[in-house]
């Protein structure tokens, strides 16, 4: 089954501490993408990588960094530089920049 | 700014009933749009798409209308059912004119209740 898989599904966090979200894809995309969702906020773009060893800020990417080693990861480390950084975090990938397809997000607490 | 605007933050409709969400855009550069469905604790899942050069696009029971000239876009779900309640999210890109720019905008969403 191809598909994108996001670990783990609930994550929770002492205040200071980075951390790190994992995002996997089999769909052979070169594209992936990273989101955050809070209630009435929509999605916003965190980061983005177009192909591997390349990637560009979104529109909230402060606290935030990512690395695209390999086309198949894109993994997300929350900082603590982060203010606000509990929320819903979701990872996609697209073929060709249109259609994006989702994983099925990792919520993360940080007390 | 926000650039993809979804006014009705949510919406309550009878089984089999029509459903209808709009979705409005200021960027005139957009031409290439999208409809999310999501779940709650569950990433979103595509629906259907849209571009400029069309004005509907139809895959079963959705339907997407496009007014370029009013900037305004809408989800038709005919008839609805209650496995449609969810939220749908607008998004919108730069599509055919210049090649996609690998970025969706995307609406805060329309909850939408179907009652049986």
């Amino acid at each position: 089954d191809g598909g994108i898989t996001q670990s783990p599904k609930y994550l929770f966090r002492k205040e200071g501490q980075n951390v790190t979200l994992s995002c996997e894809q089999n769909l052979n995309h070169d594209a992936m993408y990273w989101y955050r969702q809070d209630p009435g906020q929509g999605l916003r773009l965190i980061y983005y990588s177009q192909i591997v060893n390349d990637f560009q800020k979104g529109d909230i990417a402060e606290g935030y960094s990512v690395s695209r080693e390999k086309k198949e990861s894109f993994p997300l480390t929350v900082t603590s530089a982060q203010k606000n950084p509990t929320a819903f975090y979701l990872c996609a990938s697209s073929r060709d920049g249109y259609e994006q397809y989702f994983g099925p997000g990792t919520r993360l607490t940080v007390t | 700014d926000q650039q993809v605007k979804q006014n009705s933050p949510s919406l309550s409709v009878q089984e089999g009933r029509i459903s209808i969400l709009n979705c409005d855009y200021t960027n005139s550069m957009f031409d290439y749009f999208l409809w999310y469905k999501k779940y709650p604790a569950e990433g979103p899942t595509f629906l259907i798409s849209i571009s400029s050069i069309k004005d509907k696009n139809e895959d079963g029971r959705f339907t997407v209308f496009l007014n370029k000239s009013a900037k305004h876009l809408s989800l038709h779900i005919v008839p609805s059912q209650p496995g449609d309640s969810a939220v749908y999210f607008c998004a919108a890109t730069l599509g055919n004119s210049g090649g996609s720019n690998y970025k969706l905008t995307f609406g805060k969403g329309t909850l939408l209740t179907v009652n049986p």
